[in-house]
């Protein structure tokens, strides 16, 4: 069985500061992992995944994360925050066999001026 | 644009009700997911669908089906509708890029309101 736990329902930041979004992962083989990012009244968009490989991914909008499998996480960072990262951001993971993705319970970030 | 599109993107109906959810996915994908998002569950993986035929099943209830037509198209089918049934519901398509890796792409959702 697999399962993300995203910490922080809500996350704020001021513009131009670090973002940090934390997530945690648990499954009994080696995950795909990815961040979908979710606008109000919108679907979600993919900002990155990680397969195989390089444990360090970029995605789109600036931001990053980093696979640590001893850590079991996979937070998802960006250097400087503007106002339309303002969003809802989910976790998720699969795995090979399993193609339906698990979501976690997502981070709402804030972005104050 | 996700390529993805879902109608209707609003649907309001009465407990007891049976409404019909449409998906057509991006051009050339084989397979369509169907997610529920709700403020108690969160988001949820109900049902996959490839080249017609069902694959995996998730938190899906009885009085919900799905299918996939030959045009890939899909529907979700929600029967005695429920208050408890409101949410968001997502379709997503997905490609096969290297063995067993997928990357979906989400639609836009359909909200639905059950009163």
């Amino acid at each position: 069985a697999q399962s993300v736990t995203q910490l922080g329902s809500h996350v704020s930041v001021s513009e131009g500061a670090l973002v940090l979004l934390r997530c945690n992962y648990s499954s009994s083989v080696p995950p795909y992992l990815f961040w979908y990012v979710q606008y109000p009244n919108q679907g979600l968009q993919l900002l990155l995944k990680y397969t195989t490989g390089a444990t360090l991914v970029k995605g789109i909008n600036g931001f990053e994360a980093e696979f640590k499998k001893s850590e079991t996480s996979f937070h998802l960072t960006k250097p400087s925050a503007h106002m339309s990262d303002a969003a809802e951001y989910f976790c998720a993971v699969s795995a090979p066999g399993r193609r339906a993705l698990t979501f976690g319970s997502g981070t709402r970030l804030q972005v104050q001026p | 644009d996700s390529g993805v599109t879902q109608t209707p993107k609003h649907l309001i109906t009465a407990t007891g009700q049976r409404v019909t959810l449409r998906c057509s996915p991006r051009s050339g994908d084989l397979s369509v997911y169907w997610y529920q998002q709700s403020l108690d569950q969160g988001l949820q993986f109900l049902i996959h669908y490839y080249n017609g035929e069902e694959r995996a099943k998730g938190n899906i209830l009885e009085r919900f089906s799905a299918q996939q037509f030959p045009d890939l198209h899909s529907e979700l089918n929600l029967s005695s509708l429920e208050l408890g049934d409101s949410a968001l519901y997502f379709c997503a398509s997905s490609v096969v890029v290297t063995g067993d890796y997928e990357t979906q792409y989400f639609g836009p959702g359909t909200r639905l309101l059950v009163l």
